[in-house]
């Protein structure tokens, strides 16, 4: 049961043109998501977030929108550079029952960007 | 400023072996946590721990087990190794469990059963 589904395994983006990344949930009890960025060999890093009650958020090169009534949030990255190719993990946060926070990854997309 | 530090990187354990994964941090954060990730696999959390003396298992703890004497370590012990825990295990940390707290995580170990 994949609460946060990342559907496209891979995408591929010539140099300065614009990367989206998707990602849908399933529980409305998410309120709270956010993007890491990974490189090979390394640990996750975080990149961008967004509260479930705003529809956007944006630094720099990259920026999040969140639409809430369709469960779908979007990774937009402009322009997109060659050191931007990685594996972008989706994540969704909600409180559990003991009032800590959950968090629940996607499957990633390993993004490619060609010069 | 060193971060999430993880040892050993890379490990390769024969079925029934024993052994321990370190984490350590050195930004006085509270919360510690430990993943794993399976080939085409989203992150599992295995055990966590909100401060010295305690912790808790997360969604796959079985085959597993942790202590956190200090706030800067969290090790992750493998007791009676199966292929099955054959994956990248990643240990993480962040200040506090505020929502916009986010993870800070290690390199990560790879760890092969044969």
């Amino acid at each position: 049961d994949q609460q946060v589904k990342q559907n496209s395994p891979s995408l591929s983006v010539q140099e300065g043109r614009i990367s989206i990344l998707n990602c849908d949930y399933t529980n409305s009890m998410f309120d709270y998501f956010l993007w890491y960025k990974k490189y090979p060999a390394e640990g996750p890093t975080f990149l961008i977030s967004i509260s479930s009650i705003k529809d956007k958020n944006e630094d720099g090169r990259f920026t999040v929108f969140l639409n809430k009534s369709a469960k779908h949030l979007s990774l937009h990255i402009v322009p997109s550079q060659p050191g931007d190719s990685a594996v972008y993990f989706c994540a969704a946060s909600s409180l559990n029952a003991g009032n800590n926070r959950k968090l629940i990854w996607g499957l990633g997309t390993s993004l490619a960007v060609n010069p | 400023n060193a971060g999430v530090t993880q040892t050993p990187k890379f490990r390769i354990l024969k079925i029934g072996q024993s052994m321990t994964l370190q984490c350590a941090q050195d930004m006085n954060h509270n919360y510690m946590y430990w993943y794993r990730q399976d080939p085409g696999m989203g992150l599992k959390l295995i055990y966590y721990s909100v401060g010295a003396g305690i912790t808790d298992k997360g969604e796959v703890p079985n085959g597993y087990n942790v202590s956190r004497s200090t706030t800067e370590d969290f090790p992750l012990r493998l007791e009676l190794a199966a292929p099955s825990q054959t994956s990248v295990y990643f240990c993480a940390s962040r200040r506090d469990s505020s929502y916009n707290s986010p993870l800070h995580f290690g390199n990560g170990t790879r760890l092969t059963v044969t």
